[in-house]
């Protein structure tokens, strides 16, 4: 069955720290690719997404994602963390060719002063 | 903007008991989904529709049934509750097309004792 792996399920960092959030995804065909926060008590949103063309995607907050298809990776990075970034993150799949949005188990940040 | 409404924030039911969750949403997107979120097992999918009257099972419908009679609304039903049934419930909805954003719901956190 396919599935989407982030393997940090916790991560504490200080202000100003780098970030990366590892996520993994096993299907073998097209995919297009997301990342999604949710903040405290809020809804999820959509961070970023990967659907063809530059590998290397940029989105909102300073966050950025690279594809890398032989390694079935998506993974999540932010040069310098803010407190505000404290937040959940989830890495998400869709199979080209189906209507199903998978989502991994998420990773809980925290980013302290 | 999107909006995803979800008919409850908070519910408490007793055992046994048929429970209705309900999602609308007022953009006119065909593809409308069931999450339920649980600590440290991040969003599972319980039932996804691509049209009216039209549902697929995602990799948790046990326990769960769905109904969509009209293309803006897309219940969830719990046929006879159960406390392991106790959780986060995400209404999801998007465009049927490649690589398009998911916009959620505020979520149900339905209780079961």
């Amino acid at each position: 069955a396919q599935s989407v792996s982030q393997h940090n399920h916790h991560v504490i960092l200080s202000e100003a720290a780098s970030l990366e959030l590892g996520c993994n995804y096993s299907y073998g065909g097209t995919v297009n690719l997301f990342w999604y926060v949710q903040y405290p008590g809020q809804h999820l949103q959509l961070l970023l997404k990967y659907f063809s063309g530059d590998p290397l995607v940029k989105g909102i907050k300073g966050f950025e994602a690279e594809f890398i298809k032989s390694k079935f990776s998506f993974n999540l990075r932010k040069p310098s963390v803010q407190w505000s970034d404290t937040a959940e993150y989830f890495c998400a799949v869709n199979l080209y060719n189906t209507d199903k949005l998978i989502f991994g188990t998420g990773t809980r940040l925290q980013v302290f002063p | 903007d999107v909006k995803v409404t979800q008919s409850s924030r908070y519910l408490v039911k007793r055992t046994g008991e048929k429970v209705f969750l309900e999602c609308v949403q007022d953009m006119d997107h065909e593809n409308m989904f069931w999450y339920r979120q649980d600590p440290g097992l991040g969003l599972r999918l319980i039932y996804f529709s691509y049209d009216v009257k039209m549902k697929e099972k995602g990799d948790i419908p046990e326990g769960y049934s769905v109904s969509r009679e009209k293309k803006e609304r897309f219940s969830l039903i719990l046929e006879s509750a159960s406390t392991n049934q106790t959780s986060m419930y995400l209404c999801a909805t998007n465009r049927r097309a490649p690589g398009t954003e998911a916009f959620f719901g505020q979520g149900t956190r339905l209780t079961v004792v």
